[in-house]
């Protein structure tokens, strides 16, 4: 299984600031997934980080509020924009396309004051 | 969308005790993976299992894919094995994952 690091692990932001996530993967991998938890709730993807090209956003989410790089297979970053306390959350990324399925890093616990 | 529905949605356990946690899903999927949420909000890969049963120490699974649910089954619970337990599920074999509504377990001493 891959080995998913995440960075920070934790953080509080000021509303009105960005804040961008980053995922190391220790191999290459062609899916990589953004997932938000809000607190108390379940998981909702957000994005697949797409290598080469512009992500791919769900419903409800938009580039200009979660910009996402993929530069290699083995890495990419998420950004939450402008920040209000609605964006307090744990951020998620994912890889997948094995036969074991997908893999988690281990959260980014944001907080917004 | 698909749906995928947990139950129960809460359960409290002595240590010791089995039980069985339930996700129903309301169209056909080509992944289905169980995992255990941590306190500390990490996410563990406990199966990946989108048809049959599997094992593993004193967790198995088991998903009947025509029957659209899957099974989770813990015995001799143990205080570790508190946490949330979520499934999710892959209808296009994209790995897009939508997850299940979740089931918090704790287990008392």
């Amino acid at each position: 299984s891959a080995v998913i690091s995440q960075k920070p692990s934790r953080d509080i932001c000021q509303r009105g600031t960005s804040l961008t996530i980053q995922c190391q993967v220790d191999s290459q991998v062609t899916m990589m997934f953004w997932y938000r938890q809000q607190p108390g709730q379940s998981l909702t993807l957000i994005a697949t980080a797409n290598q080469g090209s512009e992500a791919t956003y769900e419903s409800g989410f938009v580039i200009d509020k979660f910009p996402i790089s993929r530069p290699n297979l083995t890495f990419s970053t998420l950004t939450v924009s402008n920040m209000s306390p609605e964006d307090s959350s744990i951020y998620l990324c994912s890889v997948s396309g094995t036969a074991s399925g997908a893999f988690f890093g281990q959260g980014t616990r944001l907080t917004v004051v | 969308g698909i749906q995928v529905e947990q139950s129960p949605p809460d359960l409290i356990l002595q240590e010791g005790a089995n039980s069985t946690l339930r996700c129903n899903f309301s169209d056909s999927v080509n992944n289905l993976q169980w995992f255990h949420q941590n306190p500390w909000g990490q996410l563990i890969n406990l199966f990946y299992i989108p048809s049959g049963t599997k094992q593993n120490g004193r967790l198995s699974a088991t998903t009947v894919a025509t029957e659209r649910y899957s099974l989770l089954y813990i015995s001799s619970s143990q205080t570790t094995d508190s946490g949330v337990y979520f499934c999710a599920v892959d209808r296009l074999g994209t790995y897009k994952y939508i997850f299940g509504t979740g089931t918090r377990l704790k287990v008392l001493a």
